[in-house]
């Protein structure tokens, strides 16, 4: 079993609906949770960072974090073709820091 | 603000040959981190530095690689010889600190094809 299990889609939705994309994750001892969205031909940016369980909003984005289940998820409302990438998770556990394979999102107009 | 900034952006290259990529980090940070990215394997890390010294090369696939920080501006990774199985999209990411769970940030890769 993988340290970070994340589905690699690929995912593809109607512009204007809600994207819910997710991770697994096998070691509690991971604190910090990251998403980043990776355009093609691009670097990992990061979008969401956030500590222990909870939800956090920036704008169209919604990152929530169940650690007692060791799952995350990112919520992508009225979602743009802008938004078409590849998002990957990652956490953190002191220096350790673990990615998701990445699942590939295609907004279509 | 200038990110992570990697060079070239692009190397074609054939089996053999010695092939260095080059990292500038953002200004400030201290630790810099090497990744490696394809289809089959995703995001793998290489070796990381905090205040340009190795902490972790445990990621570095073999002794054809290696890595050096000469100082806190600049960073290499350096393949010699190089294979075909060696290509794929070569990362540079930089953060703040190790401590206190910092993000890092990325660079856009080198994108690297051995011939």
């Amino acid at each position: 079993q993988k340290e970070v299990e994340q589905d690699p889609g690929p995912l593809s939705v109607p512009e204007g609906a809600i994207v819910s994309l997710n991770c697994t994750y096998s070691n509690s001892a991971f604190q910090y949770f990251m998403w980043y969205r990776q355009y093609s031909r691009k670097g990992p940016e990061l979008l969401m960072y956030t500590y222990s369980s909870g939800n956090k909003e920036d704008g169209r984005f919604t990152a929530q974090v169940d650690k007692s289940s060791k799952y995350i998820s990112l919520f992508i409302r009225d979602s743009q073709p802008s938004d078409s990438a590849t998002y990957l998770c990652a956490m953190m556990a002191g220096n350790d820091m673990r990615f998701g394979a990445g699942t590939r999102l295609t907004v279509k107009p | 603000d200038a990110g992570v900034i990697q060079s070239p952006r692009h190397e074609v290259t054939e089996m053999g040959q010695e092939v260095t990529l080059r990292c500038k980090p953002i200004s400030g940070h201290n630790s810099l981190f090497w990744y490696r990215q394809t289809m089959m394997r995703g995001l793998e890390l290489l070796i990381y530095f905090n205040n340009n010294v190795p902490i972790d090369d445990s990621g570095m696939p073999e002794d054809r690689f290696s890595a050096k920080m000469p100082n806190a501006s600049f960073s290499t990774l350096k393949i010699q010889p190089s294979e075909p199985r060696d290509s794929a999209v070569y990362f540079c990411a930089s953060s703040l600190t190790l401590v206190g769970n910092q993000p890092q940030h990325f660079g856009d890769g080198t994108r690297l094809s051995i011939l």
